[in-house]
């Protein structure tokens, strides 16, 4: 069955540190994958996306991605974070020969430390 | 441009109520969605709808109703509330298969 799996509930980092968030897809072919951020309180906003091409994604807030098919992953980094990045972040994939329903990982938590 | 509009922003039912859910988006878009969080789970899609008269189960549609009669509104309805039921529930729209714009969410709870 198509998944996406975020392996990390929660991810704790130091303001000013580097962050890796995992995701990791399963599809018979290479979907769509995206990148949401849900700040406390709010709904959903795009980070960034990967399509085809390029497989280092540029997005807003200082936010990228890097696809590797070789092992389903789709994780987001940042070199340096704030504490406003506290968040949750959700990665999501939709098959490019679909009616394009996103599937959802369970999201993952970021909590900055001081 | 206010995008992806819901109400209400916060509704508490009793058990065997019912209620609708509106959502307006102002973006044209064709594609709707309605999903559901809940806590520590990422989002489960209810419904879905492709255009103006066109509706589409999702994963989890039991228990809801929708209606597309005009682009910019996808209500859902949700017939004798259950406790289950209560969520955040969270309106999406797009273009197809490009970003989803997301309302800011009716948080329900069913007692």
């Amino acid at each position: 069955a198509q998944s996406v799996t975020q392996p990390d509930i929660h991810i704790t980092v130091s303001e000013g540190a580097s962050l890796e968030l995992r995701c990791n897809y399963s599809y018979g072919a290479t979907p769509y994958l995206f990148w949401y951020v849900q700040s406390p309180g709010q709904g959903l906003q795009l980070l960034l996306k990967y399509f085809s091409g390029d497989t280092l994604v540029q997005g807003i807030k200082g936010f990228e991605a890097e696809f590797k098919r070789s092992q389903s992953s789709f994780n987001l980094r940042k070199p340096s974070v704030h504490w406003s990045d506290a968040a949750e972040y959700f990665c999501a994939a939709t098959p490019k020969d679909s009616n394009y329903q996103l599937i959802w990982g369970a999201g993952t938590k970021l909590i900055i430390k001081p | 441009n206010a995008g992806v509009t819901q109400t209400p922003k916060f509704r508490i039912l009793k058990i065997g109520q019912s209620m609708t859910l509106q959502c307006t988006q102002d973006m044209n878009h064709n594609y709707m969605y309605w999903y559901r969080q809940d806590p520590g789970m990422g989002l489960k899609l209810i419904y879905y709808s492709v255009g103006a008269g066109i509706t589409d189960k999702g994963e989890v549609p039991n228990g809801y109703n929708v209606s597309r009669s005009t682009t910019e509104d996808f209500p859902l309805r949700l017939e004798l509330a259950a406790p289950s039921q209560t969520s955040v529930y969270f309106c999406a729209s797009d273009n197809r298969g490009d970003e989803q714009f997301f309302g800011p969410g009716t948080r329900l709870t069913v007692l």
